[in-house]
């Protein structure tokens, strides 16, 4: 969607290597979300930031860590990847706590 | 565990209304109905909430029965592009974990020709 981006799109890494994927918007929103889509268990929340260096946890945020140094990006970082965490991943972004979010496209990432 | 309870799948007819359920027998008072839908391999679209009252905009009808206990949304004229999976969330306004969206299942929507 016009206003996020996803990077990479696609990637494929080793098992116990870091891995960062980043979220980038231009819409000026306080609030990001990191998601990921795994078959069987639809899409769960990992971390989400409500604000500059502001973070939280969600219902899965084991092996992941997040970071928002500044507004418009929000990096979500694997540490020492592991096959479970092969999955899609999605990056949103919302205006207010009662606003619609906004998600971005996908990153597709293989941990082998 | 999650709050709403929706049909698996469904099918409606190119052209014809679609009305997607969803019972949310335990919503509390502060929590508002929220639909998105996922079109295959794209991240989730919003595309309504409300409260208590009926809603509507440029895509799609929300109707909540009085008691808040479900909800129906309606697509007036289901076209091909509105094949997808259809989510139904309830979630507070308020900040911190009680208000993210956390997603079920949903309902996979099949617009046929």
């Amino acid at each position: 969607d016009a206003g996020i981006t996803q990077s990479p799109r696609h990637k494929v890494t080793e098992t116990g290597t870091p891995v960062t994927l980043r979220c980038h918007q231009t819409e000026n929103h306080r609030y990001m979300y990191w998601y990921r889509q795994d078959p069987g268990h639809g899409l769960r929340l990992i971390h989400y930031s409500y604000g500059v260096k502001d973070t939280d946890k969600g219902e899965v945020s084991d092996g992941y860590s997040v970071s928002r140094s500044k507004t418009e990006d929000f990096l979500l970082t694997l540490e020492s990847a592991t096959s479970s965490q092969t999955s899609v991943y999605f990056c949103a972004i919302s205006i207010r706590t009662d606003a619609g979010y906004t998600f971005g496209s996908g990153t597709r990432l293989t941990v082998v | 565990d999650a709050k709403t309870t929706q049909p698996t799948s469904m099918d409606c007819a190119e052209g014809r209304a679609a009305n997607l359920p969803c019972n949310h027998s335990t919503i509390s008072g502060n929590e508002y109905v929220y639909w998105y839908r996922q079109i295959h391999s794209q991240g989730p679209q919003y595309i309504i909430h409300g409260l208590k009252n009926n809603e509507t905009n440029e895509m799609a009808s929300l109707i909540i029965t009085e008691d808040r206990k479900s909800s129906t949304l309606i697509l007036p004229h289901a076209t091909l592009r509105d094949t997808a999976v259809y989510y139904c969330i309830v979630r507070s306004h308020y900040g911190g974990s009680q208000g993210n969206l956390i997603f079920g299942k949903g309902t996979k929507l099949s617009v046929k020709p």
